[in-house]
């Protein structure tokens, strides 16, 4: 069974800050991680996402996050926050025996002028 | 063209009507899902179709019944739904097992 952990519900940032927002998993295979934000009333939008290979990843909109196995983690960051910023952002997993992407409990970005 | 388009963007029904939410989407893809989504929750599975067959089925209550009917197309069948569905419906598609899923943009549901 795979599972997705997000620690803090809620994260608050000054503009310009460093945004961290952290996600451990737990897999018995390989996974494979993503990250997606939703904006209020709207889809999820792929930021970036870890199959193999280079353990850490860039995305859109300046993220990015880095796979480390050994500590069953794939942290999202963004060297300087900006207002657009301000979304729900959910770490997933899936795994090779099927199509199952399975969501953390998400984390709501709020960014301070 | 990366979108999943869904249709309609909002939907009020009552406990006896019968609806269906459509999903499209051109990329090629031949995985498409439904997920159910509510207020300040991350996206719950409902439903994965591989290759136009029904892969997995997350004990999704009988009154949702969903469709493919061809690679392109995802449709969600409501009937008798009770006022706790209410929702956001997102449907989303991948090209095959674990690569990245695009989402549309969902269908609010209200159920009354």
């Amino acid at each position: 069974a795979q599972s997705v952990t997000q620690l803090g519900s809620h994260v608050s940032v000054s503009e310009g800050a460093l945004v961290l927002l952290r996600c451990n998993y737990s897999s018995s295979v390989p996974p494979y991680l993503f990250w997606y934000v939703q904006y209020p009333n709207q889809g999820l939008q792929l930021l970036l996402k870890y199959t193999t290979g280079a353990t850490l990843v860039k995305g859109i909109n300046g993220f990015e996050a880095e796979f480390k196995k050994s500590e069953t983690s794939f942290h999202l960051t963004k060297p300087s926050a900006h207002m657009s910023d301000a979304a729900e952002y959910f770490c997933a997993v899936s795994v090779a025996a099927g199509n199952k992407l399975t969501f953390g409990g998400g984390t709501r970005v709020l960014v301070k002028p | 063209d990366t979108e999943v388009t869904q249709t309609p963007k909002h939907l009020v029904m009552g406990m006896t009507n019968k609806k269906s939410l459509k999903c499209e989407q051109h990329m090629g893809h031949r995985a498409m899902y439904w997920y159910k989504q509510k207020a300040k929750k991350p996206p719950e599975l409902m439903f994965v179709y591989s290759y136009e067959k029904l892969s997995i089925n997350e004990s999704v209550p009988s009154r949702f019944s969903p469709e493919c009917p061809n690679s392109s197309l995802l449709n969600l069948h409501l009937h008798a739904l009770q006022p706790e569905d209410s929702a956001l419906y997102l449907c989303a598609s991948s090209a095959r097992a674990n690569t990245e899923a695009f989402f549309g943009q969902g269908t609010r549901l209200t159920v009354v």
